[in-house]
């Protein structure tokens, strides 16, 4: 069965800093990886996925993401953290294979906190 | 913009009076999926149509229906909604490309339902 983990409930990071939410993963076979962003009663916003390819994965609003296979993590980073980037990080993972049926699986989320 | 379109944002509804939600998407997508999600909790997938194919997750309740007319909407029912159903109800598509496994989904804004 696949599964998708995010260590950490809430993350604080001061504005300015580098920041990095953590999510690790277990698929059998090759995953797609992917992150979402959630703000207060909106729904979730694609950030960026790693189907294959170059391991680091640039998406948007200067967010990025590091494929380890070796450690099955796929850890979400930003250079320079921002206040607008307070909000709820889902990291979701889903199997490469040929079956239609195969669902996306998320993590319970990790709320960002960013300290002006 | 293309885009995934719920309504309304917000529903208040009666113990065990029926509900509908609506969806609708004007980005040609093949696949549409219908999640709860409760206090920030990660979405929960109910069901999705491939197509007119209609695929049910098994733990999804008998009390949530869905009805998806054409390619563009897509529709929840609640037959009786009970104090449990309160939560975030949230539509994404995805292209639905053969198997689509590296399909990004696109969610709408969703639908907040209160149960009275």
């Amino acid at each position: 069965a696949q599964s998708v983990a995010q260590p950490e409930d809430q993350v604080n990071v001061a504005e300015g800093n580098p920041l990095t939410v953590k999510c690790t993963y277990s698929v059998s076979g090759n995953p797609y990886l992917f992150w979402y962003v959630q703000y207060p009663n909106r729904g979730l916003q694609f950030l960026l996925k790693y189907i294959t390819g170059d391991n680091l994965v640039k998406g948007s609003y200067g967010f990025e993401a590091e494929f380890n296979k070796s450690q099955t993590s796929f850890h979400l980073k930003k250079p320079s953290a921002l206040v607008s980037d307070s909000a709820l990080y889902f990291c979701a993972v889903r199997r490469a294979v040929m079956n239609r049926d195969d669902k996306i699986i998320f993590g319970k989320g990790t709320r960002l906190h960013i300290l002006p | 913009d293309a885009m995934v379109i719920q309504n309304p944002r917000y529903q208040v509804t009666q113990f065990g009076k029926p509900v509908t939600l609506s969806c609708s998407q004007t980005l040609n997508h093949n696949v549409m999926y219908w999640y709860q999600q409760k206090s920030s909790q990660a979405p929960k997938l109910l069901f999705h149509y491939y197509d007119k194919d209609f695929n049910n997750e098994a733990d999804t309740p008998d009390n949530f229906q869905s009805r998806r007319p054409n390619t563009s909407f897509c529709f929840l029912d609640i037959r009786s909604p009970g104090l449990g159903d309160a939560a975030m109800y949230l539509c994404a598509t995805s292209r639905g490309s053969r198997w689509g496994q590296g399909d990004t989904q696109y969610f709408g804004p969703g639908t907040r339902l209160t149960v009275l």
